[in-house]
């Protein structure tokens, strides 16, 4: 089946530095969407990208779609403590939403 | 008002029992979701559902049987429970036709199979 990769794994910052994650697929992507879950909580869905080269930003968030559509990455600028937490991201299909591996993010005040 | 509910939040239980986990949105939504989240923190997708309908089943062990009586409710019954199923499930809901790509989450119910 469809697999979604992201790397890091794991990313632990000092509060103030720049943090990006990278997600790849070996096949062409229809969309991207991102996920934040923070420690105990549950997924909750920061944007969705659909045209290749698409570049969407939020406060201290950069998001972008590849354009070849296989690869997406977030960059957050100047992290802070609340950042804290897992960045997933997805791509879904018909009433089907894979995951990516995840990206553990620890902030370090 | 919470969109996306799930009860129990902990289950703690044996090998070898049988549990459920219910799961109810009140978003007006078609298509709900079963995920389970590992240790490892990856999500897996197990079922998924439209207005009653069995549509997505993940090559999951048929001890899990979901049930959807309605639309607004997805229901998740696991027979036999083993060490394996030890995770965090978490039922998600989504309006298919808008295509903005959110899945509304629920809590999550942790499971420790002892």
């Amino acid at each position: 089946g469809q697999q979604v990769m992201q790397i890091p794994q794991y990313q632990h910052v000092q509060e103030g530095e720049d943090f990006t994650t990278y997600c790849n697929s070996s096949t062409t992507l229809s969309n991207i969407q991102w996920y934040k879950q923070r420690p105990g909580g549950h997924p909750v869905f920061l944007i969705q990208l659909v045209k290749s080269g698409e570049v969407k930003k939020q406060k201290r968030l950069t998001f972008q779609f590849g354009e070849a559509k296989k690869n997406s990455s977030l960059h957050i600028t100047a992290t802070q403590t609340t950042d804290v937490g897992t960045y997933f991201c997805s791509t879904s299909g018909t009433y089907k939403y894979i995951f990516g591996t995840g990206t553990r993010l620890k902030v370090l005040a | 008002d919470t969109a996306v509910s799930q009860t129990p939040k902990y289950l703690v239980t044996q090998m070898g029992n049988d549990k459920s986990i219910k799961c109810e949105q009140n978003l007006g939504h078609d298509t709900m979701y079963w995920y389970k989240q590992d240790s490892k923190k990856f999500l897996k997708i197990m079922f998924s559902y439209n207005n009653k309908e069995l549509i997505i089943n993940e090559t999951v062990p048929n001890r899990f049987s979901p049930k959807s009586p309605d639309k607004a409710h997805l229901n998740l019954h696991i027979n036999s429970l083993e060490l394996g199923d030890s995770a965090v499930y978490f039922c998600a809901s989504s309006q298919e036709y808008l295509n903005t790509g959110e899945l509304f989450f629920g809590e999550g119910s942790r499971l420790t199979v002892l």
